[in-house]
């Protein structure tokens, strides 16, 4: 069976530190992969996706950026932390074709001070 | 452009009664439609989906929704709210192509008084 793995659950950054969180997914090969965000009061918010190794697409600008340097592993970074990126960062998988169900994360609750 | 509208942030009923969660659509075709669920500080898990065929769709915990293309509608149902259902619900649109992106909307909290 297929599992997502999200880490860390939860952070703490000054502004202007780094950031990386890791999301991996087991039991499945190719799949499309998202970075969600969820802010406080928010509905959830699209940051990027990729259908594929090295494959992004940001859907809004932002001080973030993710990478895939493996099919199955995605990671979301920052170089330098805002106080708005404060958030409840969620990674998804979905099958390639159609749109279809996402199999999200537990998510990590970034605060960043 | 796809949008997705839940027109009620918070809603408060009671253990036992009905409920309807509202979720309205904008899409240029046929949508893929979704309901998520997600309990505090956790992950979003699917309630139910819908693609084609039938308007009425089942879901798990006892959900349902129905879809309503002439309202440009998906709103979810449930006959007798249980205290476990206290959570934030996610109405969801497919978007155009074949990524897989979901446009979510803005969620409903949902509180459930004893």
């Amino acid at each position: 069976s297929q599992t997502i793995h999200q880490w860390p659950a939860t952070l703490v950054q000054p502004v202007g530190s780094p950031l990386s969180l890791e999301c991996t997914v087991e039991g499945t090969s190719n799949p499309n992969l998202y970075w969600y965000r969820q802010a406080a009061g928010r509905g959830l918010q699209l940051l990027f996706y990729s259908v594929g190794i090295g494959q992004i697409s940001s859907e809004v600008p932002q001080n973030l950026s993710a990478s895939r340097p493996q099919d199955r592993q995605f990671i979301l970074s920052s170089k330098k932390l805002l106080l708005s990126d404060s958030g409840f960062y969620l990674c998804a998988w979905s099958r390639t074709s159609f749109s279809e169900k996402l199999f999200f994360g537990s998510g990590t609750q970034l605060s960043v001070l | 452009a796809q949008s997705v509208t839940q027109p009620d942030i918070h809603i408060t009923v009671s253990e036992g009664a009905s409920l309807e969660l509202r979720c309205n659509y904008s899409y240029g075709a046929t949508p893929y439609l979704f309901w998520y669920v997600q309990s505090p500080g956790q992950g979003l898990q699917l309630l139910l989906k819908y693609f084609s065929g039938d308007t009425l769709v089942q879901g798990i915990k006892g959900f349902e929704a129905e879809f309503k293309r002439s309202q440009s509608s998906f709103n979810l149902r449930k006959p007798s709210v249980h205290w476990s259902d206290a959570a934030e619900y996610f109405c969801a649109v497919g978007a155009s192509g074949n990524t897989g992106k979901l446009i979510f909307g803005q969620g409903t909290t949902l509180q459930v008084k004893p």
